[in-house]
């Protein structure tokens, strides 16, 4: 069956650090991933979005890689600070779809 | 007004009731979506729009209806429904189709509670 799985649990990070999270997706080969920040009652808002043929992509300090052959894409974010506290949300599509199916979302904590 | 609006913000209603969602984009887009999150679950497509025209339904349970009677405007029309359909439903929209080449700008949600 098709999975995205991303850590569940909240990942704590000390400020100034870089935080590091995790997309990992089985039985999909989606030409695009896109990146998600979800912040408590609110609707999500895009981050980023890698093609397949595209190894690495930059924002500010944001930087988002996708391996097509271990079929995972990593987020960092660089000198985080508190207000990068949110759920990350990685998505994808599959099968020629247009809507995107998400993964659970991972709880980003930055510790001043 | 910018980006995509939704309303109301906070609904309650019966088993019984008859309600409607109602969704708005003001960035010109051509898609436009309807997603479910409900706790502790991932968010969940539920109808996908392109000029108009219903191109997925992910197996939504008849009492939930979608319209669309322009590229700008979404509804989702709700009847009967059960207390595990409380969640917060997500209205997107993107500039077009392209299997998920396009960004997409959510509202800032429904939260529906049915009692």
């Amino acid at each position: 069956s098709q999975k995205i799985e991303q850590n569940s649990e909240a990942l704590n990070i000390q400020e100034g650090k870089t935080a590091t999270l995790t997309c990992n997706y089985t039985n999909y080969s989606p030409a695009y991933l896109q990146w998600y920040r979800q912040d408590p009652g609110r609707g999500p808002v895009f981050l980023l979005l890698i093609r397949e043929n595209e190894k690495e992509k930059r924002k500010e300090r944001l930087k988002v890689t996708f391996d097509t052959t271990l079929k995972q894409s990593l987020f960092h974010i660089t000198a985080s600070q508190p207000a990068d506290s949110a759920t990350y949300l990685c998505a994808l599509t599959g099968g020629g779809a247009d809507g995107l199916t998400f993964g659970k979302g991972t709880h980003l904590i930055i510790q001043p | 007004e910018t980006g995509v609006t939704q309303t109301p913000r906070h609904l309650v209603m019966g088993m019984t009731n008859k309600k409607s969602l109602k969704c708005e984009q003001h960035l010109g887009h051509n898609a436009m979506y309807w997603y479910k999150q409900s706790a502790k679950k991932p968010l969940e497509l539920m109808f996908v729009y392109n000029f108009k025209e219903q191109t997925e339904n992910n197996s939504v349970p008849s009492r939930f209806s979608p319209e669309c009677p322009n590229s700008s405007h979404l509804f989702l029309h709700l009847h009967t429904l059960q207390p595990e359909d409380s969640a917060l439903y997500l209205c997107a929209s993107s500039q077009d189709r392209g299997s998920g080449s396009y960004e997409q700008y959510f509202g800032p949600g429904t939260r529906l509670t049915v009692t």
